[in-house]
């Protein structure tokens, strides 16, 4: 079956430490995301990667870090600059000139 | 940048009734999408619109483009409806640049 994994589903870290939280997809989409979701907000766009080897910033990308070195996986990095970095956590695909975002299942990362 | 912004926040409503989720944006956009989050924080698309009317079962959305607002109705509702409703949008560039979204709605069905 064809669709996005986000690996793992809970994560807790201690304060100050990095983490990385893995996404990976098989449906063969150049687009790549990461959202943020907090209790209360909309999901907002940390990062997006349109090809491999290339990424933009999104609205809120301090903190955070990626890499698109291969199509199917676009791993996402919380630095410890990140000043509130509990929240859930979404990567999503499109193809180029598609509209439809595939969502995965999520992570939630709580710092302790 | 665009707002999106959705009516009610919170709707509790009974088994059957039927159902009205708002959503406005302030800037021009390629599509306007409107997704279901679980409980369990999975996210499925339920409908993409740039115009008109879409319908999908019991769902149907609608979108206004020169007013900038859609709704999503939802007819005889059940329990099993009960699940944040987001709207999001795509830009005028398209659909590489990502998803601006809204805050949800959170609707509970009672039995």
């Amino acid at each position: 079956d064809g669709g996005i994994t986000q690996s793992p589903k809970y994560l807790f870290r201690k304060e100050g430490q990095n983490v990385t939280l893995s996404c990976e997809q098989n449906l063969n989409h150049d687009a790549m995301y990461w959202y943020r979701q907090d209790p209360g907000q909309g999901l907002r766009l940390i990062y997006y990667s349109q090809i491999v080897n290339d990424f933009q910033k999104g609205d809120i990308a301090e903190g955070y870090s990626v890499s698109r070195e291969k199509k199917e996986s676009f791993p996402l990095t919380v630095t410890s600059a990140q000043k509130n970095p509990t929240a859930f956590y979404l990567c999503a695909s499109n193809s180029q000139r598609g509209y439809r975002q595939y969502f995965g299942p999520g992570t939630r990362l709580t710092v302790l | 940048k665009n707002e999106v912004e959705q009516s009610p926040q919170n709707l509790t409503a009974q088994e059957g009734e039927f159902i009205t989720i708002n959503c406005s944006y302030s800037v021009g956009i390629s599509a306007l999408h409107w997704l279901q989050q679980h409980p369990g924080g999975g996210i499925v698309s339920l409908f993409m619109l740039s115009s008109g009317k879409k319908k999908h079962g019991r769902l149907i959305a609608t979108i206004n483009i020169q007013e900038k607002h859609s709704s999503l109705h939802i007819t005889a509702s059940h329990p099993r409806d009960s699940a944040v409703y987001i709207c999001a949008v795509n830009g005028e560039r398209g659909g590489a640049d990502g998803l601006t979204f809204g805050k949800g709605t959170h609707l509970i069905i009672q039995p």
